[in-house]
């Protein structure tokens, strides 16, 4: 089982700040298969970035994501109010599919 | 438009059975995998299974195998997630949630609503 580490657990960030998250697989993630997921409170997990770095349908171009292999980065150029959320990694290219543990963007 | 509508809210007593469902809506039901994903209160999200509707072939977590049952029923187009037997330790929100392409190895791109299971004596 692929084992995802994400860090920070919580970034501390003001709005207009760049933030910048990290995803670590404990083996290659294969394909680049790994996206990204923003969970608001009380809301159902949303679909940011599949394959690594494309966007998906209707997602403001200052997400972005980046990395291969085993490490995977999702930036936020400027934060705007909405962004305020838990974002969580997973990778869909081995059984079983893993989530990664979630780092939380909080209003500093 | 794809819609997965879920089932409402849970109130169960340890050792009790539970079925859940998925209503699935506006795409082909029998030719995308459905999946099933669990949050455990003030915790992350843990991926539970999958199941191809279209000849029932179900996948799960290791974590998951033996503790749960995934179905479907396409004359309903509904998914399923089941216990036989129900401890404090399964209350969580329970989210379906489908890929956003046809293929084995896909992210989930469309999510149901949640159904939110509370196991207590």
């Amino acid at each position: 089982e692929i084992v995802l580490t994400q860090s920070p657990g919580t970034l501390s960030l003001s709005p207009g700040e760049r933030a910048t998250l990290s995803c670590r697989a404990s083996q290659t993630v294969s394909s680049s298969y790994l996206a990204w997921y923003q969970q608001r409170p009380g809301q159902a997990p949303r679909l940011l970035i599949y394959g690594a770095s494309s966007r998906a349908t209707g997602i403001p171009d200052r997400f972005s994501g980046s990395g291969s292999g085993t490490d995977f980065t999702l930036t936020i150029s400027r934060l705007e109010p909405e962004d305020f959320a838990v974002y969580y990694c997973q990778q869909y290219g081995s059984s079983p599919r893993t989530f990664g543990q979630g780092t939380k963007v909080e209003i500093k | 438009e794809v819609q997965l509508v879920q089932s409402g809210a849970e109130v169960k007593k340890p050792g009790e059975s539970l079925k859940i469902s998925c209503k699935s809506s506006g795409y082909s039901f029998t030719t995308y995998w459905i999946g099933w994903v669990r949050q455990m209160p003030g915790k992350g999200l843990e991926w539970m299974g999958i199941i191809y509707p279209g000849d029932s072939d179900a996948r799960y977590s290791p974590s998951f195998q033996g503790q749960v049952t995934i179905s479907a029923d396409k004359s309903v187009t509904t998914a399923y997630l089941q216990w036989s037997s129900l401890k404090a330790s399964d209350t969580a929100m329970y989210y379906c949630a489908r890929p956003g392409g046809s293929g084995f190895y896909e992210y989930f791109h469309h999510w149901g609503q949640g159904t939110l299971v509370t196991v207590s004596s």
